[in-house]
């Protein structure tokens, strides 16, 4: 079983749409998670962390699930600048700073 | 504005050859780290480095090494470049004293080994 595990999609939704992304993690001592963005051919990039009574940013929302193990990001009225690589990241629990990344949900954005 | 710089975007490499990936942080940041990035198979750390000259294996270090002579500056070195070594190569950064968790990125270096 990976450590953290995503869809890869890719999800393709028209502009405006909502879209919501799943993650699950395989080790329970994790204790800090997160969403990176990765466009084409940049680098990854800090979108938001997940907090445990969820949080939002402008038209993302990020809840963590301890118990299941799950995370989700949810963007509301999609626009096409959204369309990237949303990964889904957990910390090793071993504290050194060492992150897991999972492999990524493709999103394209259409008009 | 943060920064992490690699030295090179692409590479071209001849099988065996030895070859040198440098990545330079300006953020004073304790922890640098070195990933590639494949299809299908994500982000996969290589080595880990979180103070001058110490340095911890990641998850596929084999025919991997690394140096840090300088708190800034974190160097990939592949002794005897073979093909499956073609791969995006990524460098990062995070502070310890801030929680060590947001990993800044530098542009990737693409290395083709032919």
């Amino acid at each position: 079983r990976k450590e953290v595990e995503q869809d890869p999609g890719p999800f393709n939704v028209p502009e405006g749409a909502t879209v919501a992304f799943n993650c699950t993690y395989s080790n329970s001592a994790s204790q800090s998670f997160f969403w990176y963005r990765q466009d084409c051919r940049k680098e990854p990039k800090l979108l938001m962390s997940v907090y445990s009574s969820g949080n939002e940013d402008g038209r993302f929302t990020a809840q963590l699930n301890r118990a299941s193990q799950y995370i989700s990001l949810l963007i509301r009225d999609s626009k096409l600048s959204d369309s990237a690589t949303y990964l889904c990241v957990v910390n090793r629990p071993s504290n050194t700073g060492k992150l897991i990344f999972g492999q990524g949900t493709t999103l394209q954005v259409k008009p | 504005d943060v920064k992490v710089t690699q030295s090179s975007r692409y590479l071209v490499k001849r099988t065996g050859e030895k070859v040198f990936l440098e990545c330079v942080q300006d953020m004073d940041h304790e922890n640098m780290f070195w990933y590639r990035q494949d299809p299908g198979l994500g982000l996969r750390l290589i080595y880990f480095s979180y103070d001058v000259k110490m340095k911890e294996k990641g998850d596929i270090p084999e025919g991997y090494s690394v140096s840090r002579e300088k708190k800034e500056r974190f160097s990939l070195i592949l002794e005897s470049a073979s093909t499956s070594q073609t791969s995006m190569y990524l460098c990062a950064s995070s502070s310890r004293t801030s929680g060590g968790f947001e990993q800044y990125f530098g542009p990737g270096t693409r290395l083709t080994v032919t």
